[in-house]
């Protein structure tokens, strides 16, 4: 199984800061990862998927980037509803992982 | 506008079964594959599995937590996705999400199963 590993896996944040998220897979996945925000309480929502293509309404502050074994998730300026966890999901071979999360308070 | 809705979440005891459903609308359902996903309270999301459509052969995968406990199925004159689920055990308390495709585009609100006795 593809393992995902996510760092850091808490941070504290303040709004107007840029933030990057790494997601690492423990063999190549080419470019078959998406990341998802969740809000306390709420369903999780797609943000981004083949790790740069952003879904439909969301933010351009929101980017992905990477290939093969290392991502990152970059928020460019932190707005107050961008707190909360985020998680990587690797696509490229079943089982189809999620990395464990880096919460953002 | 899309719509996945979830439902027959609730209490059941260990060794017991329920069928979860996934209501789709506003989508292409039949031409999609749909997956499953879990979160225990206070955990990560856990994949559960997915069912391709019916034109790749309508297979489905799951992981190894639930294979051989837990059935994918679909119906598409309902546009409706199903998740079978036996002998159930107190470690499969979570929220049970679906969500289009193998990198969950959409996402349902979930609905709740409890395993306890």
């Amino acid at each position: 199984d593809v393992q995902m590993t996510q760092s850091p896996s808490s941070l504290s944040a303040s709004v107007g800061d840029r933030l990057t998220i790494t997601c690492r897979a423990s063999q190549g996945i080419r470019n078959r990862l998406a990341w998802f925000q969740q809000r306390p309480g709420k369903a999780p929502k797609s943000l981004i998927n083949n790790a740069s293509t952003l879904q439909s309404g969301v933010p351009s502050r929101f980017s992905g980037s990477g290939s093969g074994t290392d991502f990152t998730l970059t928020i460019s300026s932190l707005q107050p509803e961008d707190f909360g966890t985020y998680y990587c999901q690797q696509y490229e071979s079943s089982p189809f992982t999620f990395g464990p999360g880096t919460k953002v308070d | 506008e899309v719509h996945l809705v979830e439902s027959g979440g609730g209490l059941v005891k260990p060794g017991g079964s329920l069928r979860l459903s996934c209501a789709v609308s506003g989508f292409a359902f039949s031409n999609s594959w749909m997956s499953w996903v879990r979160q225990a309270p206070g955990k990560g999301l856990e994949w559960v599995g997915l069912n391709k459509r019916k034109s790749e052969g309508g297979t489905t995968d799951y992981a190894a937590a639930v294979k051989g406990r837990f059935t994918i199925s679909r119906d598409d004159l309902r546009n409706t996705l199903y998740l079978q689920m036996n002998s159930l055990e107190t470690e499969d308390t979570a929220v049970y999400y679906c969500g289009t495709g193998a990198a969950f585009d959409l996402w349902g609100r979930g609905t709740m199963v409890t395993v306890s006795s």
